[in-house]
């Protein structure tokens, strides 16, 4: 069972949007930065949001992040065939020491 | 262009040892945090061990805590991962993953998971 809480799956049609939640705790979520992962089968994650809301060059504006409190968001408006895939919410435990957690994943489908 | 290189999986018996290594090209090795993040077979994430750019800082999970050792080699641009006492659950690939500051927290001593290059991965497998 992972730290952070995200929903199994989620589905959507082409064009239309989607958001994906991701919970936690004091100590992990609502003390450090959130990042969010894109993970198409048989690949490596790519980084898609980092220190909550921030998207890396190269990564399209219909992906957006936010956070509040001890949950945070991924936005994503637009959606492609190309966008089916894994997505992992992460960020750091500092509770008694410090480490790092994703959450258990959330399956796209784009009908 | 930045490149990480894992190697050094395998299969290997339960109680047993292996060495993963991750060359590092394209990039200053040594001013960037680096992680190792595996994925059991049809499983999601798992955050291993992160190590600070100059080696002083070391984390680990829970899982793992004890048995697996995090090291690099700025000189070599290489980060290593001594995994020992290898049980049946830590068979999975395993990623090496870039940082994108010196440490995993910022000025403000909020800490951070971004990784903004990963390797292709390497599978061990524990088993008799």
């Amino acid at each position: 069972q992972s730290v952070l809480t995200q929903p199994p799956s989620v589905s959507a049609a082409p064009g239309q949007k989607v958001t994906i939640s991701c919970s936690g705790i004091t100590s992990n979520i609502g003390n450090n930065y959130v990042s969010w992962y894109q993970q198409l089968p048989g690949t490596a994650p790519k980084l898609l949001i980092y220190d909550n809301y921030k998207r890396p060059s190269g990564i399209p504006d219909r992906f957006s992040g936010s956070k509040s409190g001890t949950s945070a968001t991924l936005g994503i408006t637009g959606l492609q065939t190309g966008d089916e895939a894994d997505y992992y919410c992460a960020t750091w435990d500092s509770s008694l020491s410090a480490w790092g957690v994703f959450g258990g994943g959330t399956k796209l489908t784009v009908l | 262009e930045v490149q990480l290189l894992e190697s050094g999986g395998g299969l290997v018996q339960p109680g047993g040892s292996l060495r993963l290594s991750c060359a590092a090209s394209g990039f200053t090795f040594s001013t960037y945090a680096m992680s190792w993040v595996r994925q059991a077979p049809g499983k999601g994430l798992e955050w291993v061990s992160g190590i600070s750019g100059s080696g002083g800082n070391t984390y680990y999970a829970v899982s793992v805590k004890g048995r697996f050792i995090i090291s690099r080699d700025n000189s070599k641009n290489t980060l290593y991962l001594q995994m020992n006492s290898l049980r049946a659950e830590d068979t999975a690939v395993y990623y090496c993953a870039k940082g994108v500051t010196p440490q995993f927290y910022d000025t403000s001593g909020y800490y951070s998971l971004n990784f903004d290059c990963w390797g292709q991965g390497t599978l061990v497998t524990v088993s008799s």
